[in-house]
């Protein structure tokens, strides 16, 4: 199975709000990535765990707040966001990340639309 | 910094023709680069994976090839098809695992 799962598919919410994104991988992986995705543009990385421990936080906003509960698992909590941070979230796993260069498996993305 | 360009942004062929998508960046210092497929409004999907000692990888109709030491990467599509349509993206692994993705190229094949 390689299939990394993200829910909710389409979210939208106020700039007072707090929401969360998920991401779900059952690969075995041990590394687990956050991107930003604008229309017409490429990924842009916002945070990498690795062994569940953030290993990268590409100076991104405070207002995002990544958890890693389990190997399996990781979230994205947003806070106060502001209609600029509208856009796709895709979350990908690979096998250990790092230097050791493994294929990135990506799940489908959130939309996310802010008020 | 590394920077990763395609070239052209936007193709469009008749059904049956051959793409040919053209990758570069500037440091030649990558563990691999890989091919990506997007369609609209969905996540990516990984095509191909060229580990930096490699020169080639074939999966059914795409092969692409890398050389490392000119910072350039080519991915062909043989005997493309209307479901080839997408936008195809490249990416290079840095040391740290970050990839470093180009702009994509769009790509449009007609029935």
């Amino acid at each position: 199975d390689t299939e990394v799962t993200q829910t909710p598919k389409h979210l939208v919410m106020g700039m007072t709000n707090k929401k969360s994104l998920k991401c779900e991988q059952h690969m075995g992986h041990r590394a687990m990535y956050w991107y930003k995705q604008k229309a017409k543009k490429p990924p842009e990385l916002m945070f990498v765990y690795s062994y569940e421990k953030l290993s990268i936080n590409e100076s991104v906003p405070s207002r995002f707040s990544p958890e890693c509960p389990n190997s399996s698992l990781l979230n994205l909590h947003l806070h106060a966001l502001q209609p600029e941070d509208s856009a796709l979230y895709l979350c990908a796993s690979s096998q250990v990340g790092g230097g050791d260069g493994d294929t990135q498996y990506f799940g489908p993305g959130t939309r996310l639309t802010v008020l | 910094k590394q920077e990763v360009t395609q070239i052209p942004a936007a193709l469009s062929v008749p059904e049956g023709e051959n793409l040919v998508l053209n990758c570069s960046f500037t440091d030649s210092a990558i563990y691999n680069l890989q091919w990506f497929r997007q369609d609209p409004g969905k996540g990516l999907t990984s095509l191909l994976l060229i580990q930096s000692s490699q020169r080639e990888q074939t999966s059914g109709r795409l092969n692409a090839s890398l050389d490392k030491s000119s910072g350039r990467s080519t991915l062909y599509i043989a005997a493309s098809q209307p479901g080839d349509s997408a936008t195809y993206l490249c990416a290079v692994t840095d040391s740290w695992g970050k990839l470093q993705f180009g702009a994509g190229t769009q790509v449009v094949v007609t029935p």
